[in-house]
């Protein structure tokens, strides 16, 4: 089962206008991370947020966390036709096997020039 | 510094045949993770080696292994291929074991098309 659980599922928005999607987990985290992932190709790390952090910013990105309500948003700003991807948050999930890193099913964003 | 890379790009099998698909992690990274894309659900992780040894495994039946050798690259292999093990297959490595506060460098991954 899938520890994150993004929304929208899907995203259409012009060019210039700001994106937010949303990413909620099941279990206590320490750390969450964003990725995105452009059509067909591999993921590409954005941002780590850690548990005691509420907010990060990096460069057009805004990621915030909210532990109590098991929860994190990611903002890109001013949008381009560039950052039409999927975004996947990632958490840690524990295994009989171990710790794994569990990705969420992820937003499909489109930017629309 | 180059980065993950994975071969072969695309493959076409068909069932009942067995594939290998193989990654090359960035230099001194130790981990190597695979994961199995597909639009149903989602990234599903399948592995991770860590120093040649699986550190972790997620739930696949016994058809999907995989090892790591002492260079740090690491092959998939998919026995007795279905149509449902249509894929993308990636692979990410990382400079120490996988958690949520390490970041993961993915390869542009391998499409695998079973008919």
């Amino acid at each position: 089962s899938q520890q994150g659980e993004e929304d929208p599922q899907a995203l259409s928005i012009q060019e210039g206008e700001n994106a937010t999607m949303n990413c909620s987990y099941k279990t206590s985290i320490n750390n969450l991370q964003w990725y995105r992932q452009n059509s067909g190709r591999g993921l590409v790390h954005l941002i780590l947020i850690r548990s005691n952090e509420r907010e990060k910013h990096s460069g057009r990105l805004r990621v915030t966390l909210d532990t109590s309500k098991k929860s994190s948003s990611l903002l890109i700003t001013a949008s381009r036709a560039a950052d039409t991807a999927s975004y996947f948050c990632a958490t840690d999930a524990i295994s009989e096997y171990g710790n794994k890193l569990v990705f969420g099913a992820g937003t499909i964003l489109r930017v629309k020039s | 510094k180059a980065g993950v890379t994975q071969t072969p790009r695309y493959l076409i099998k068909t069932r009942g045949q067995q594939v290998t698909l193989s990654c090359s992690p960035i230099s001194g990274h130790r981990s190597v993770s695979w994961y199995q894309q597909t639009p149903g659900q989602g990234l599903q992780f399948l592995f991770e080696y860590f120093s040649e040894t699986q550190r972790n495994k997620g739930n696949f039946p016994g058809r999907f292994s995989g090892r790591q050798f002492s260079n740090s690259r690491s092959e998939m292999n998919v026995s007795t291929l279905e149509l449902g093990d249509s894929a993308l297959y990636l692979c990410a490595s990382s400079l120490v074991v996988v958690s949520a506060k390490n970041i993961q460098y993915f390869g542009a991954g391998t499409r695998l098309s079973v008919l």
